[in-house]
């Protein structure tokens, strides 16, 4: 199984802050990549696909990057609705694992 | 409007038996994926595997091969889930997703398995 490693684990940021997180592959995935954010008692919701495309109606503050083993996902501009935690998956070959995710929260 | 309804919460005992489901509506059932994710409490996405709709394909992930079943009745667009004897292990929320890239989710099911 590919082996999918995010950082940092949780992270304290403000709004307005630029936030970066980070997945990493065991193995090169291409771009196969995807991410999602999930908030409290929610389900996971699409936010970038094939590492780079915006997910319709997802805000522009979000981009993704990255391709092979190492990954970003930036929130340009840090909003309150933000705060969640949020999962990188790999969809390059079964199973499609996650990332142990990254927690969000105000500082 | 694409849409993934999953059926309600259940409460079961170890041992017994359980299938829940995931109703897709708003686009053609047949053509994409349904994938099956499991959260446990206060825990991560875990991938458990996939379902084709068309043939009913299926590809389960090492870690849930043997533990569950999936199916699906395309003439009522649903995707089912399924334990034949349960543990206190399989407490979780159950979400099925769809397509390669799980662009739309179910609300997610609850299972809690407790004697």
């Amino acid at each position: 199984d590919i082996q999918m490693t995010q950082s940092p684990s949780s992270l304290s940021a403000s709004v307005g802050d630029r936030v970066t997180i980070t997945c990493r592959a065991s193995q090169s995935i291409g771009s196969y990549l995807n991410w999602y954010q999930q908030k409290p008692g929610k389900a996971p919701k699409l936010l970038i696909y094939t590492a780079s495309i915006l997910q319709s109606g997802v805000p522009s503050r979000f981009s993704g990057s990255g391709s092979g083993t190492d990954f970003t996902l930036t929130i340009s501009s840090l909003q309150a609705e933000d705060f969640a935690t949020y999962y990188c998956q790999q969809s390059y070959s079964t199973p499609h694992t996650f990332g142990g995710g990254t927690k969000v929260e105000i500082k | 409007e694409v849409q993934l309804v999953q059926s309600g919460a259940e409460v079961k005992k170890p041992g017994e038996s359980l299938r829940i489901s995931c109703q897709g509506s708003g686009y053609s059932f047949t053509n994409s994926w349904i994938t099956w994710v499991r959260q446990m409490p206060g825990k991560g996405l875990e991938w458990m595997g996939r379902i084709d709709p068309r043939d009913s394909h299926v590809d389960y992930s090492p870690s849930f091969q043997g533990h569950v079943t999936f199916s699906v009745d395309t003439s009522i667009n649903t995707a089912f889930l399924q334990w034949s004897s349960l543990e206190a292990s399989d407490t979780a929320i159950y979400y099925c997703a769809r397509q390669r890239s799980l662009d739309f989710w179910g609300q997610g099911t609850l299972v809690v398995v407790s004697s």
